[in-house]
């Protein structure tokens, strides 16, 4: 299907676990970002990347991991997940296939995943 | 970390009633905002990209103006419906990097 998937879309684990958030979409953006809304906060960014192997951090990184091997793929991993993790986290793509003016590449957002850790 | 802030927070209006709402940006280093439609259980979706000071974006009912010098847009929705009724998101990109800044919303609320 075209477009950006999250999975999965609703996870519940435990503190210390580790968990994988994955993000794929079918664009070829540049551009993947992944942001987590929380109740008074609306969406912080995590971490983004620009391209393939070029990752940078986001207003809140600490206790996330990301990779991005391929274009398609930006997965977001919690190494020992706390209960300060739980969320709604959202993956995000834009890019130059979507360029609506000189600057600023409006992003479309996947689905959501809600994550519990217990 | 840059603050965006809107408001109001929430907002309830009458079907038919226009209304408007104000996303507030650092007004140095400005690239572009972005106002987002967010409704229940789904995702974001783009309503507008501005770049240029003075710059107007129009999609039917809803329209937004921008004013980078004093760090300010506003989005208006004229004959508010209630399909209308979501949250509100902007968000701000400095010209220093690629990270996006959003503001915590506005929920509007259209009764029938």
């Amino acid at each position: 299907d075209a477009g950006i998937t999250q999975s999965p879309r609703y996870k519940i684990t435990e503190t210390g676990r580790q968990v994988t958030l994955m993000c794929h979409q079918t664009w070829s953006h540049s551009y993947m970002f992944w942001y987590r809304q929380d109740l008074g906060h609306g969406l912080r960014l995590i971490y983004y990347s620009a391209a393939a192997d070029i990752t940078d951090k986001g207003e809140v990184p600490d206790g996330y991991v990301v990779s991005r091997s391929k274009t398609e793929n930006f997965p977001l991993t919690l190494e020992s997940a706390t209960r300060s993790q739980t969320s709604v986290y959202f993956c995000a793509s834009s890019g130059e296939g979507q360029r609506l003016t000189s600057g600023g590449y409006e992003q479309f957002f996947g689905p959501g995943t809600r994550l519990t850790v217990l | 970390i840059l603050n965006v802030e809107q408001s109001p927070q929430s907002l309830h209006v009458q079907e038919g009633d226009s209304t408007n709402f104000t996303c507030s940006f650092p007004s140095s280093n400005f690239y572009a905002l972005h106002w987002y439609r967010w409704e229940t259980a789904k995702s974001p979706e783009a309503l507008f990209v501005m770049t240029l000071n003075g710059d107007e974006k129009k999609k039917g009912r809803i329209s937004a103006t921008l004013n980078t010098k004093e760090g300010y847009s506003y989005l208006y929705i004229k004959g508010s419906q209630p399909e209308d009724s979501a949250t509100y998101l902007c968000a701000f990109l400095a010209n220093t990097g690629n990270q996006f800044y959003f503001g915590t919303g506005t929920s509007l609320t259209v009764i029938p």
